[in-house]
């Protein structure tokens, strides 16, 4: 089946480690979301590719990062993470940029921070 | 105050009961998700809607555009519709690969 795909779906890391989470879709989608949800909180965009295009949130931290070098992967580089960071990273996928286009999520990372 | 509000923020009811579930949106959109996350789990999308009424199965979206509310309805609930429900919107009125913007979520529980 079509799928947007999250690996590792947990993910320890050390106070500063740097973290790379993954994201692949088989879906051929144009667009991926990066997205953060704390507990108990809204999920929060961090950034998007459209293609190539890299669209960064004006308030995502400088910490985050991400790449894409394909249409079906997409990375989200945590430089220096801290104990804030801690949380559930989302990926989703659209096929384009109009509006009534679907977002497809995959299940999440949830990341932990020592 | 958050652009897109849930209410209520929780939910229990017992099984059978037909449940609403609403939101408030104070910004303009180009189209409304409702999607639903179980407990450690992604997130599935069940409606997208831009305009009236979308069912699905025991599901029933609407959408008041001039009045920026929403109610997502579930009819006949079972305890395996117990869940997170979260509205979210996708601002503006034309192009542009925008994210969504959400609202907290309603934690729904259905009790056998």
């Amino acid at each position: 089946d079509a799928m947007v795909i999250q690996n590792p779906r947990y993910q320890v890391t050390q106070f500063g480690k740097p973290v790379t989470l993954s994201c692949s879709q088989t879906l051929n989608h144009n667009v991926m979301y990066w997205y953060q949800q704390k507990s108990s909180q809204a999920p929060k965009l961090l950034f998007h590719y459209y293609d190539k295009d890299f669209n960064n949130e004006a308030d995502t931290p400088d910490n985050f990062q991400s790449r894409r070098p394909n249409t079906s992967f997409c990375f989200l580089d945590i430089r220096s993470p801290g104990l804030g960071d801690a949380a559930m990273y989302l990926c989703a996928t659209s096929r384009d940029q109009a509006p009534g286009n679907e977002q497809f999520f995959g299940p999440g990372t949830r990341l932990t921070v020592l | 105050k958050n652009e897109v509000e849930q209410s209520p923020q929780n939910l229990t009811a017992q099984e059978g009961e037909f449940i609403t579930i609403n939101c408030s949106y104070s910004v303009g959109i180009s189209a409304l998700h409702w999607l639903q996350q179980h407990p450690g789990g992604g997130i599935v999308s069940l409606f997208m809607l831009s305009s009236g009424k979308k069912k699905h199965g025991r599901l029933i979206a609407t959408i008041n555009i001039q009045e920026k509310h929403s109610s997502l309805h579930i009819t006949a609930s079972h305890p395996r519709d117990s869940a997170v429900y979260i509205c979210a919107v996708r601002r503006g009125s034309g192009g542009g690969a925008d994210g969504l913007t959400f609202g907290k979520g309603t934690h729904l529980i259905i009790q056998p």
